[in-house]
Order: C-alpha cells, then sequence, then structure tokens
C-alpha cells in the first residue's frame, strides 16, 4: 500500500520562479516528514523536514509546509536555481522512527 | 567522517547465485536502515537496526534476504538463490536515534541475468 504519494511525476519551473512540489499521505499516524532529494547515480540527500505538530518550517530557499487535515505537505523552492534540477521525493515515519514510506518522487527541471 | 558507505557499487549475478552487500554508516550513529529501489520508484523499506538489534523488518521481505549488523557498526545485507526480480538499487541510510534525517549511501545497484 503507497501511504505516501506523490502525483505529478515531474515538473519545469523557470529558473528565478517558484517551485512547488507536492505530497499526500494516506497514514493520520504519521508524526515526521522529510524531504529528500536525489541526483542520479547518487543516493537521496535530505533536504528539510517537518514535525506533524508544525505547520511550516523554513531553511533558506526552502520551505515545507504541511496541512495535517488535508493529509497533504508541499516544498517550496524560492527562487528556483538549475541546480536544483533532481528527483525529489517525500518520507513520512511514525513517531518511533523505525519506518519510512517514501513517495514515488517528482523529477524537477529547471529552465536556465 | 566521509559518510555512509557501500561496497560493491555494482553486482551482476546470475540467477540463483547468493549475492551479500555492506553498508558502513556514519560512526556515531546507531540507527541503520536498508531500502530497494527500482527504476520510478521511491526508496522502499526492507530492515531496520538499532545498535545490533534488527528491530523492523517489512512484511514484503522474501525469507530470501537476510541483514546483520553484528557489532552496531557495519551492515551486510544477503540475497540467497537471486531472482531477475532482486535487480534493483539497494540503499543504505543511518541516523541518530534522537534524529529522523537519515543519511543515504551511494547505493549498490545488483543486475540478476
Amino acid at each position: 500500500d503507497q501511504q505516501v504519494k506523490q502525483n505529478s511525476p515531474s515538473l519545469s519551473v523557470q529558473e528565478g520562479r517558484i517551485s512547488i512540489l507536492n505530497c499526500d499521505y494516506t497514514n493520520s499516524m504519521f508524526d515526521y516528514f522529510l524531504w529528500y532529494k536525489k541526483y542520479p547515480a547518487e543516493g537521496p540527500t535530505f533536504l528539510i523536514s517537518i514535525s506533524s505538530i508544525k505547520d511550516k518550517n523554513e531553511d533558506g530557499r526552502f520551505t515545507v509546509f504541511l496541512n495535517k487535515s488535508a493529509k497533504h505537505l508541499s516544498l517550496h523552492i524560492v527562487p528556483s536555481q538549475p541546480g536544483d534540477s533532481a528527483v525529489y521525493f517525500c518520507a513520512g515515519t511514525l513517531i518511533t522512527g523505525n519506518q519510512f514510506y517514501f513517495g514515488t518522487g517528482t523529477s524537477l527541471t529547471v529552465i536556465p | 567522517d566521509t559518510g555512509v558507505s557501500q561496497d560493491p557499487r555494482h553486482k551482476i549475478t546470475k540467477r540463483g547465485q547468493n549475492v551479500t552487500f555492506r553498508c558502513d554508516p556514519i560512526s556515531e550513529h546507531n540507527r541503520l536502515y536498508w531500502y530497494r529501489q527500482t527504476l520510478g520508484q521511491g526508496p522502499e523499506f526492507l530492515t531496520y537496526f538499532q545498535n545490533e538489534a534488527q528491530l523492523e523488518k517489512s512484511r514484503l521481505l522474501s525469507d530470501r534476504f537476510s541483514a546483520e549488523r553484528p557489532k552496531g557498526s557495519f551492515s551486510t545485507l544477503e540475497i540467497q538463490r537471486t531472482e531477475q526480480g532482486d535487480s534493483a538499487m539497494y540503499l543504505c541510510a543511518s541516523s541518530q536515534t534522537i534524529f529522523y534525517e537519515q543519511y543515504f549511501g551511494p547505493g549498490t545497484r545488483l543486475t540478476v541475468t
């Protein structure tokens, strides 16, 4: 069962504009959410996270928003840069952190 | 620290053979995870260790898969009697107990012919 879903396989954005990547989840018991970025031939790299008790977390150009009632989170990248071109995965976990559930990823292309 | 390392980076094997992969986590990380990733999919959880104890195992994990972390440091993942469906990228990740953020290795790409 796919507990975390990323319904947009790909996204193209002009450099300097905002990139918005979306993620939906089904398990209301998830306590923590994370976003990872992945370049080809490399393992995923942690980007930003958010606890279920918050609705927003910001780190530089990256902001994650959490809407618990809608079971939805989004990652905003402002301004987008060509180096941001990668596959982005969202993941959720229970409070134990024993198991993480990943979405299928969104491939972001930032056009110079 | 150079991060999480995995060995080998690539493995080609014939169907029916056994393979073993190694993961060296970041030294102070006591949590270790194994994932499998196929094309177009996100990492799929396989198993989790807290120090040397295997605390979680995916119910989808075949009995042909076994993992160990004997001294709470490095870990091995063995696949017995490989099948073509086992072809995937096998990822290892580690983290500290108080943090959820995982650090991934580069992965081992397995091809079963």
